[in-house]
């Protein structure tokens, strides 16, 4: 079946240290999307790529990295710089930008906790 | 810059009936579009609805429909004949037909009452 997958599902982190987030898709979709939520609030972009090997940064960038080295996979790296990283992180993909019918697809979410 | 806005922080509605929930925002371009999203506790994200900007007419998906007045820059989610697992926290998102963001609204959790 074809879809996203963010992994791991929990992930514990003491402060100071880089974190990885991994998210893979096998959709052959071109662009691909991470978001950030916090405890009832909406969806905020960090990041997002819409070729391989290039990326932008979204509205809340700062203490994140990004890579996008295969079309499938676009990680999420959370580091010491980012000064409240608890929340739920979610990847999404699009097979193109134009186009209602592109619908973007979501992953099953990463929820990390700094303790 | 493009916003997003949803009102209503939480809804409920008695089953079988049908309730209204809102989001306008602001852009200043001409070409994008209008979704809305479910998301139940599994957290998982759901698209419910979509809506092309350039299309007068509403779009509908079974027991969905919305309202949008591009005008006024409004994009109400009707639900009608309310059931339980209607209940989750639903997003109205906004995509640029440039970019492909979505940006979205801070959520109208609804609640179902049986």
């Amino acid at each position: 079946d074809g879809g996203i997958t963010q992994s791991p599902k929990y992930l514990f982190r003491k402060e100071g240290q880089n974190v990885t987030l991994s998210c893979e898709q096998n959709l052959n979709h071109d662009a691909m999307y991470w978001y950030r939520q916090d405890p009832g609030q909406g969806l905020r972009l960090i990041y997002y790529s819409q070729i391989v090997n290039d990326f932008q940064k979204g509205d809340i960038a700062e203490g994140y990295s990004v890579s996008r080295e295969k079309k499938e996979s676009f990680p999420l790296t959370v580091t010491s710089a980012q000064k409240n990283p608890t929340a739920f992180y979610l990847c999404a993909s699009i097979r193109g930008t134009s186009g209602t019918y592109n619908e973007q697809f979501f992953g099953p979410g990463t929820r990390l906790t700094v303790l | 810059a493009q916003t997003v806005t949803q009102s209503q922080p939480e809804m409920s509605v008695q089953e079988a009936e049908t309730v209204t929930l809102s989001c306008t925002y602001d852009t200043s371009e001409s070409d994008y579009y209008l979704f809305w999203y479910k998301q139940p506790p599994s957290r998982q994200m759901i698209l419910v609805i979509r809506q092309e900007a350039y299309k007068q007419q509403n779009a509908t998906e079974n027991r969905f429909s919305v309202n949008f007045q591009k005008a006024a820059k409004s994009f109400s989610l009707k639900i009608s004949d309310s059931q339980l697992g209607d209940a989750a926290m639903y997003f109205c998102a906004y995509r640029s037909a440039n970019t492909g963001k979505l940006i979205f609204g801070q959520g109208t959790t609804l609640q179902v009452k049986p």
